[in-house]
């Protein structure tokens, strides 16, 4: 079985402050992990992913998280906020023997940038 | 790459009438897809994979007298909602993947509300 915890339903952060947003993941064998952001009655926007190498990985909009195995752990960053980054960002994780490519999502954690 | 599209983006329809969604990879071929469902405020819940020329595979809990699906080609999978009811308003999401592929590409969803 795979889950994802997202623990905090919202986060506020000030523009141009660092952000954190948190998620830990649960899966039997390796994971691949990734986070997407949904904008108000939009789809999901991939922003980045981890499938092995680094731990640190860059992707879109300037977020980087980093995969820390021995908290299974995947944290999204971005080192200064924008109020455009508000928005609600969802983790989720796969199994990476899970052939049928099949992701478990996180409860979502809602950003809010203030000006 | 990877765009995935749905149509339409919005329906509003009666009580008792069934609602088609189609959901196409526009520039690859997509051997299994995903229809997921949210409710406002909430995270992404998996209804059922599907995988091209073979029925599709429906969560517990999700009817799948109600909820019909078809993969009929590579590129295309459609989810009928059948006589709908104003509990099944919602927004519907599907994704598409690719065989040993990673991740999951994501529609931009379609808001159904039933009156």
């Amino acid at each position: 079985a795979q889950s994802v915890a997202q623990p905090e339903d919202q986060v506020n952060v000030a523009e141009g402050n660092p952000l954190t947003v948190k998620c830990t993941y649960s899966v039997s064998g390796n994971p691949y992990l990734f986070w997407y952001v949904q904008y108000p009655n939009r789809g999901l926007q991939f922003l980045l992913k981890y499938i092995t190498g680094d731990n640190l990985v860059k992707g879109s909009y300037g977020f980087e998280a980093e995969f820390n195995k021995s908290q299974t752990s995947f944290h999204l960053k971005k080192p200064s906020a924008l109020v455009s980054d508000s928005a609600l960002y969802f983790c989720a994780v796969r199994d990476m023997g899970n052939a049928g490519n099949m992701l478990t999502f996180g409860g979502g954690t809602r950003l809010m940038v203030k000006p | 790459g990877a765009v995935v599209s749905q149509h339409p983006s919005w329906v509003i329809c009666k009580s008792g009438t069934s609602v088609k969604i189609e959901c196409r990879s526009l520039d690859f071929q997509a051997t299994t897809m995903f229809w997921y469902r949210q409710f406002p405020k909430q995270s992404l819940m998996l209804m059922a994979t599907s995988n091209e020329g073979s029925k599709a595979t429906y969560e517990q809990g999700v009817e799948k007298d109600k909820f019909l699906i078809n993969h009929a080609s590579l590129t295309l999978s459609t989810l009928t909602v059948t006589s709908a009811h104003p509990e099944d308003s919602s927004f519907y999401i599907c994704s598409a993947g690719v065989l040993l592929g990673h991740e999951q590409f994501f529609g931009p969803g379609t808001r159904l509300t039933v009156l």
